[in-house]
């Protein structure tokens, strides 16, 4: 059964840092890997979408990379805004499905 | 990419009564989705939506708690029955439009029951 956990649970970084989100799983045979952003009670903005072949995709000031042999993927956020702050999101799907298993997620608060 | 429209956006209910939440997108997609976000919790699938038959459940949810309809390939709609104050949480839809590939989710429908 596929598990998903998130490391840290929280972070509180001040404005201009680098910063490392992540994500493993416990099931390595996935096709792919999608990050979301989510803003208190709202719904889910995807950010990256990497898929089993890729090792990286960017976007802006941030860039997600996956390691399937190990379970595990990072998001990087360069340069981070207080407007980043929101939880993280990784989701990978079931085995065979097109049904997402979603992490824990990650509270970024950024303070200016 | 999909643009999802889910309604209503939030409601506040009383228990024992339903909510009927809509979700519409704008094009024909394959696979459509419900999720359910309990409070400080992450998302957890309700079920997939079919169109043209029943819903498929995920463990721990049942057809007559979260009926689900799917009339065509750009609408469906969740309701949340006889509802008590567990059920408060942000319910979202989700679309994936050619299978697996990237997810899409509606802004979700924040549900209080007093």
């Amino acid at each position: 059964k596929q598990e998903v956990t998130q490391i840290p649970a929280a972070l509180s970084v001040p404005e201009g840092e680098n910063l490392v989100l992540n994500c493993s799983f416990t099931d390595s045979a996935i096709y792919n890997l999608q990050w979301f952003r989510q803003d208190p009670g709202k719904g889910l903005t995807s950010l990256l979408l990497i898929q089993s072949s890729q090792r990286e995709q960017t976007s802006g000031r941030l860039n997600a990379s996956l390691d399937k042999s190990s379970g595990r993927s990072t998001l990087y956020i360069a340069a981070s805004q207080p407007g980043d702050s929101a939880t993280y999101l990784c989701a990978v799907p079931t085995s065979g499905t097109y049904k997402y298993i979603f992490g824990t997620g990650t509270r970024l608060k950024v303070l200016a | 990419s999909a643009v999802i429209s889910q309604k209503p956006s939030r409601d506040i209910c009383q228990r024992g009564t339903s909510l009927t939440i809509q979700c519409q997108v704008d094009s024909q997609v394959t696979m459509m989705f419900w999720y359910r976000q309990q409070p400080g919790q992450s998302l957890t699938l309700i079920a997939t939506a079919n169109q043209g038959s029943e819903a498929t459940y995920e463990s721990g949810f049942v057809i007559d708690k979260f009926p689900i309809s799917r009339p065509n390939l750009t609408f469906s709609t969740l309701t949340v029955s006889n509802m008590s104050p567990e059920d408060s949480s942000i319910y979202l839809c989700s679309v994936d439009e050619h299978s697996n590939t990237e997810a899409f989710f509606g802004q979700g429908t924040r549900l209080t029951v007093v």
